[in-house]
């Protein structure tokens, strides 16, 4: 089925671990998009990629890091990560101003 | 920069009552997008509006856009245990970013 897939769904790390949450997209959409929820807080900005091999900070970047793989993938890394990235991370993808934006299913990440 | 304002922030009713959520943005916008996403899922776009005093309709919901194109409305009309959820509005400016809203989460009682 066409759409966005995210991997894992679930995580648990300690404090300090690193890892990345892998993002793929086969709707052949320019521009892809890492969002976290928190209660509350609505859907806030990490990281975005306009286009294949671009990448730049949303609203709350610090903490994290991207990489545009190529067209259809986007991740998201967590270099050394902290209890107050405890979230449900959400990739998205869409092609810019015309249709609203695809999500995935989302992780949710705990960091104890 | 670019914050869109939603309110309320919860809203109780019982089944067959009316919903509105209302979204601001501080600047104007390009396009205005509402999305719906379920207890424990994903955000599921909706619509999305262009045009300035733009209403548009799906069934039992109806959309509109400022005339200023800076505030939106989505109203539901009798509603269903399955309008349960949280209803976000996003602001597109132009750019590459799309601001949400903080989310209007509607509770139906039966």
């Amino acid at each position: 089925n066409a759409g966005v897939t995210q991997t894992p769904k679930f995580q648990v790390l300690k404090t300090g671990q690193s890892m990345t949450l892998q993002c793929a997209q086969d709707m052949n959409h320019n521009s892809m998009y890492w969002y976290r929820q928190d209660p509350g807080m609505g859907l806030r900005l990490i990281y975005y990629s306009a286009s294949e091999g671009t990448t730049d900070k949303g609203e709350v970047p610090n903490g994290y890091n991207v990489s545009r793989l190529n067209k259809r993938e986007f991740s998201l890394r967590l270099e050394s990560a902290a209890p107050s990235q405890t979230s449900v991370y959400f990739c998205a993808s869409s092609e810019v101003g015309v249709f609203g934006y695809t999500f995935g299913s989302g992780t949710r990440l705990t960091v104890v | 920069g670019q914050q869109v304002m939603q309110i309320p922030q919860y809203q109780h009713v019982q089944e067959g009552e009316d919903f509105t959520t209302y979204c601001n943005s501080s600047t104007t916008l390009s396009n205005i997008q509402w999305y719906k996403q379920r207890p424990g899922g994903h955000p599921v776009f909706l619509i999305q509006l262009v045009k300035s005093g733009e209403v548009k309709k799906q069934k039992r919901l109806t959309f509109q856009f400022g005339e200023a194109k800076k505030n939106s409305s989505l109203h539901i009309t009798a509603t269903q245990t399955t309008d349960v959820g949280t209803y976000f509005c996003a602001g597109y400016d132009g750019g590459f970013k799309t601001i949400f809203g903080a989310g209007t989460r509607l509770f139906v009682k039966a």
